[in-house]
């Protein structure tokens, strides 16, 4: 089944200490980027991946790192996560930039 | 200010027909999208029209676009309590924009 797969769901964690939030696809698509949604805000753009070892930043990537190292992927870093970067996070991918996009089904974390 | 918008909330009757409204900004998008959030759950393509078209239509769902006006809707026939979401616009050019999403309420 075509999908892709973030972990974990949730997490509640603390100020300062560094968490990954990994994501996985199995479609061979070439496009992986990361949104968080909030509020009133819609999905905005943390980071993007064009192709393995190709990363570029998004419209809020501070605080934030990614990696891509295989094409299937993507991890979303916070190495001193704050309170403000509680929200619900979706990773996606798809074969082109332009194309339409596969969704994880979010992964909410909580900063205190 | 953002690149697509669209209205925050829509309610509607059980029955009647659901229009969510986006507008957006580069005329050289490719694609346009609508995507469908039920709670607790990611984004889930519902239709999506290339740009050269005005009108895609797919079972219960219309969707319209003026490329004069930057204007795009997605109209729902005969809207059902299972059609409550929130609904996205997203336009793509090198990657994709989205609006801050449309929330319609069925009411039975």
């Amino acid at each position: 089944e075509a999908q892709v797969t973030q972990n974990p769901r949730y997490l509640i964690t603390v100020t300062g200490k560094k968490l990954t939030v990994t994501c996985s696809q199995n479609m061979n698509h070439e496009y992986m980027s990361w949104y968080r949604q909030d509020p009133g805000l819609g999905l905005r753009q943390i980071y993007y991946s064009m192709n393995v070892e190709v990363t570029d930043k998004g419209d809020v990537p501070e605080g934030y790192k990614v990696s891509r190292k295989e094409k299937r992927n993507f991890p979303l870093i916070l190495e001193s996560p704050s309170p403000n970067q509680t929200s619900l996070y979706f990773c996606a991918s798809s074969l082109s930039g332009q194309q339409p996009q596969h969704f994880g089904d979010g992964t909410r974390l909580s900063i205190l | 200010g953002e690149d697509v918008e669209q209205s925050l909330f829509l309610s509607v009757r059980e029955g009647d027909s659901s229009v969510i409204n986006c507008t957006y900004t580069d005329s050289s998008s490719t694609y346009l999208y609508w995507y469908k959030q039920e709670p607790g759950a990611g984004l889930q393509l519902l239709t999506y029209i290339f740009s050269n078209m005005d009108m895609k239509q797919d079972q219960r769902l219309t969707v319209l676009l003026n490329k004069k006006d930057k204007h795009l809707s997605l109209r729902i026939a005969d809207t059902q309590t299972g059609d409550s979401a929130i609904y996205f616009c997203a336009e793509s050019r090198d990657d994709m924009r989205f609006g801050a999403g449309t929330r319609l309420t069925v009411k039975p």
